[in-house]
């Protein structure tokens, strides 16, 4: 079955310690995005990836980092969370750039700040 | 820059009213236009798309028609379900493809 798995899907932490969330697509698909959802903002992009290591800043890329080191796994790494990035986060693929409208979304991770 | 802008909700209706939902953007050039649904607890799925101007797109009872003179997108259908009751958001890519934009969302409540 095509699809984008994401993992944890609820993750509650405390204000500075670092995590990972984990995307990973079994399409073989080259461009990868990871988004968050905001009440009122609807999606906005975070990062996104046309291929193994390409990545490249989208809307709001401030205290988040991405790595593309294999074609199917996307991780979306914070640093050091702050209250502020407490979302939804959504990450996603399509086969290339030129088909995002065909996007494939993971299930979501709800992340809390504390 | 581009945008998009939906009519503020929620909405509720009950079954088998229609529905409408506004939904209007603002682009250079002509990009392509997309409704998508999320259903609670679950990701965005592609409901429908149109790629040129007059160009309607449907699925499962939705439409939606490209209007360039109004830059509009106005989702509709006829007759809702309790079913389709998730938030939709209305969208478009850029010509360049960039990235796809999004609304901020309408969520649909129906009501048996």
């Amino acid at each position: 079955e095509a699809q984008v798995t994401q993992n944890p899907r609820y993750l509650i932490t405390v204000t500075g310690k670092k995590l990972t969330v984990t995307c990973s697509q079994n399409m073989n698909h080259e461009y990868m995005s990871w988004y968050r959802q905001d009440p009122g903002l609807g999606l906005r992009q975070i990062y996104y990836s046309m291929n193994v290591e390409v990545t490249d800043k989208g809307d709001v890329p401030e205290g988040y980092k991405v790595s593309r080191k294999e074609k199917r796994n996307f991780p979306l790494i914070l640093e050091s969370p702050s209250p502020n990035q407490t979302s939804l986060y959504f990450c996603a693929s399509s086969r290339d750039r030129g088909y995002q409208e065909t996007q494939y979304f993971g299930p979501g991770t709800r992340l809390l700040v504390l | 820059g581009n945008s998009v802008t939906q009519m503020e909700g929620p909405v509720t209706l009950s079954e088998e009213a229609f529905l409408t939902i506004n939904c209007t953007y603002t682009a250079t050039g002509y990009p392509s236009l997309f409704w998508y649904v999320q259903y609670p607890g679950e990701g965005l799925q592609l409901l429908l798309k149109a790629t040129k101007a007059d160009d309607k797109g449907s699925n499962k009872g939705f439409e939606a028609t490209y209007r360039k003179e109004t830059t509009s997108f106005h989702l509709e259908k006829g007759s809702v379900q309790v079913s389709d009751s998730a938030v939709y958001f209305c969208a478009l890519l850029e010509t360049s493809y960039d990235k796809v934009i999004f609304g901020p969302g309408t969520s649909l409540s129906v009501i048996p």
